[in-house]
């Protein structure tokens, strides 16, 4: 049993380049949740999907682009990648009901110079 | 305003003592999840305890508790006898019913565990 899978572990993008971050999860999870990470911020929720084919905006969404095409995989976009996200990303997913936690991925690190 | 609020940013404890880390949290929701996790140098997130807004005891996960008072909104995780091991960002999260029921989090709390 995989969990959540994400892809890569780290990169390293110049001013302007596109890329995606792969996202998925075996676990039959309707609940899935994309986070940044950055020094004493916590994690802040950028996308979410409550199941294929729908997505919404979280705290801060503004340079990424999601969809979900299936249940099992939920990628992130940054469509011109700058210096503000350089982060730690995280996928996180997830059953719809608040009794359970969400499940992590291990994190991809970005650095955009 | 902020939903979760982790007030201490770093604590120092000796090995084998007792330790609190705070939190409170903030919502209108009568039913909501409330969530620790541990993120340890490696960077992953792994999940401590759990407890239910409709739970009448507070949670136990071996030598992890959480100190859950309701009227106060504040769910304190308390790691007993703590090991070297145990350094690490903690952070608190909560999942509320209404809306999309997704994962809010606190800024964390550093926890150094000195021998």
């Amino acid at each position: 049993n995989a969990g959540v899978t994400q892809t890569p572990k780290f990169q390293v993008l110049k001013t302007g380049q596109s890329m995606t971050l792969q996202c998925a999860q075996d676990m039959n999870h309707e609940y899935m949740s994309w986070y940044r990470q950055d020094p004493g911020m916590g994690l802040r929720l950028i996308h979410y999907s409550v199941g294929a084919g729908i997505t919404d905006q979280g705290e801060v969404p503004n340079g990424y682009n999601v969809s979900r095409s299936t249940t099992e995989d939920f990628p992130l976009r940054l469509l011109s990648a700058a210096p503000s996200q350089t982060s730690v990303y995280f996928c996180a997913s997830s059953y719809g009901q608040a009794v359970y936690g969400y499940t992590f991925g291990s994190g991809t690190r970005l650095t955009v110079v | 305003a902020q939903k979760i609020t982790q007030t201490q940013p770093g604590m120092f404890v000796q090995e084998k003592e007792a330790v609190t880390l705070d939190c409170t949290y903030d919502t209108s929701d009568q039913s909501y999840g409330l969530f620790w996790y541990k993120q340890p140098s490696s960077g992953e997130m792994i999940f401590l305890i759990y407890q239910g807004s409709y739970d009448e005891q507070n949670a136990t996960e071996g030598r992890y508790s959480l100190n859950f008072q309701k009227a106060r909104k504040s769910a304190n995780l308390v790691i007993s006898a703590s090991q070297l091991g145990d350094s690490a960002m903690y952070f608190c999260a909560m999942r509320e019913v209404s809306g999309y029921s997704t994962l809010t989090f606190g800024k964390g709390t550093m926890l150094l565990v000195s021998p």
